[in-house]
């Protein structure tokens, strides 16, 4: 079964530590996955995305890795700021029989830095 | 700000009755997503659409339907609503047809179904 887990389901920090959001993946075969920032009630947002020849990439403080031979991913926020406190998702895309794709989501990373 | 917008913002209705969401896309993006996210679960795709064209179907129940318009907007349809349709809506546009673009996400519509 195609499935995107997420841990852990939820993190408090100190402000200005480094924290490491982890998404294990059972996907396959595998397009891309990505990392959204999720402010409560509101559309999630983008950090990156990264195809299968990729293993990081980085968005500001914000770097994700990907290690496509062990499906695993993961999110690492550099210095947090108290604006950093969100859900974390991570979503993989992969193909279906015929071509088409299909999103599966994790349930995400409730993360809260205090001050 | 996305980009996209959706209307309306808020909706209240009671089960048994029937809604339409509505989604426009940023400018130039050809691909709309509309996305379910109940109360403390993770986002649910519902179906993709690229150009006027359904492209991608995932959790979408029978009793919703949607469509894209000529101009590219979007319309989610609920239908015969139930207490558990009670979530956050959104919509999210792209410039291509496959998933490897990026998805820009609306503001939502959050539907109570009472």
């Amino acid at each position: 079964k195609n499935q995107v887990e997420q841990s852990p389901q939820s993190l408090i920090i100190l402000e200005g530590k480094n924290c490491t959001l982890q998404c294990n993946y059972t996907v396959s075969p595998f397009s891309n996955l990505r990392w959204y920032k999720q402010d409560t009630g509101r559309g999630p947002v983008s950090l990156t995305i990264m195809t299968f020849s990729e293993n990081t990439k980085s968005n500001g403080r914000y770097t994700a890795t990907l290690d496509a031979d062990t499906k695993q991913s993961s999110l690492h926020i550099t210095a947090s700021q108290l604006s950093d406190s969100a859900s974390y998702i991570c979503v993989v895309t992969y193909f279906r029989q015929g071509g088409s794709e299909k999103l599966v989501f994790g349930k995400g990373t409730k993360l809260t830095v205090n001050p | 700000d996305s980009g996209v917008t959706q209307t309306p913002k808020h909706l209240i209705t009671a089960t048994g009755q029937r809604v339409t969401l509505r989604c426009s896309p940023r400018s130039g993006d050809l691909s709309v997503y509309w996305y379910q996210q109940s109360l403390d679960q993770g986002l649910q795709f519902l179906i993709q659409y690229y150009n006027g064209e359904e492209r991608a179907k995932g959790n979408i129940l029978e009793r919703f339907s949607a469509q894209q318009f000529p101009d590219l907007h979007s319309e989610l349809n609920l239908s015969s609503l139930e207490l558990g349709d009670s979530a956050l809506y959104f919509c999210a546009s792209s410039v291509g047809r496959t998933g490897v673009y990026e998805q820009y996400f609306g503001p939502g519509t959050r539907l109570t179904v009472t």
